[in-house]
């Protein structure tokens, strides 16, 4: 089946743009979570929702950091005024579970903000 | 606050060989502990967990170690294949927790 997309897979924005980055996760999958993954680090965990409820906001690095899941399928990462540290691959996953286990990541859209 | 370590950025092997990769980790409250392997412009995939409840886990050439003193982990692939050749993330979490903390991940290139 259908694994976990997202669009668009790359995206340049000058400092001070508003961007809107979209995840189709697994069909039925419950879970959804965001990653900020900077150049030669590993994911770091912005932000998780179960069905359409964010539940954990703890990760997004300020107000400019915005996510929703309106009807517990697609979500969207939005960045408000980039900045050039924003700049970062944006990996979105899913599960089909409540809590932990395996996570299906999706491509990841990498934002160059300039 | 790195929670999750992986102090060598890159691993040479040749072909064949055994590859072995670690992680340490400080947060004694990790139970579940996760491999992930990457290509360049994919995502993650998951290849193999462990449970703190075990010390090892092994599904056909990739074996997991778990030293819960030590809050260690390694995994081991035997024989290495060039299809091998990735970025290899280890993660943890609390095991009624969504969160994952990854490492920063280590580069793995296998020689022909």
């Amino acid at each position: 089946g259908a694994g976990v997309s997202q669009s668009p897979r790359y995206k340049v924005a000058k400092r001070g743009q508003d961007v809107a980055l979209r995840c189709d996760p697994i069909s039925g999958h419950v879970s959804l979570f965001w990653y900020q993954q900077a150049l030669g680090q590993g994911p770091e965990f912005l932000t998780y929702f179960q069905n359409e409820a964010q539940l954990d906001k703890s990760g997004l690095p300020s107000d400019r950091f915005f996510a929703e899941r309106p009807e517990g399928s697609v979500s969207t990462l939005k960045i408000q005024r980039t900045q050039q540290e924003d700049s970062a691959v944006y990996l979105c996953a899913s599960s089909p579970g409540l809590s932990t286990g395996e996570q299906y990541f999706g491509p990841g859209t990498r934002l160059t903000v300039t | 606050d790195q929670q999750v370590k992986q102090n060598s950025p890159s691993l040479s092997v040749q072909e064949g060989r055994i590859s072995i990769l670690n992680c340490d980790y400080t947060n004694s409250m990790f139970d579940y502990f996760l491999w992930y392997k990457k290509y360049p412009a994919e995502g993650p995939t998951f290849l193999i967990s462990i449970s703190s409840i075990k010390d090892k886990n092994e599904d056909g050439r990739f074996t997991v170690f778990l030293n819960k003193s030590a809050k260690h982990l390694s995994l081991h692939i035997v024989p290495s294949q060039p299809g091998d050749s990735a970025v290899y993330f280890c993660a943890a979490s609390l095991s009624n927790d969504y969160k994952l903390s990854f490492g920063a991940g280590t580069t793995v290139t296998v020689r022909a």
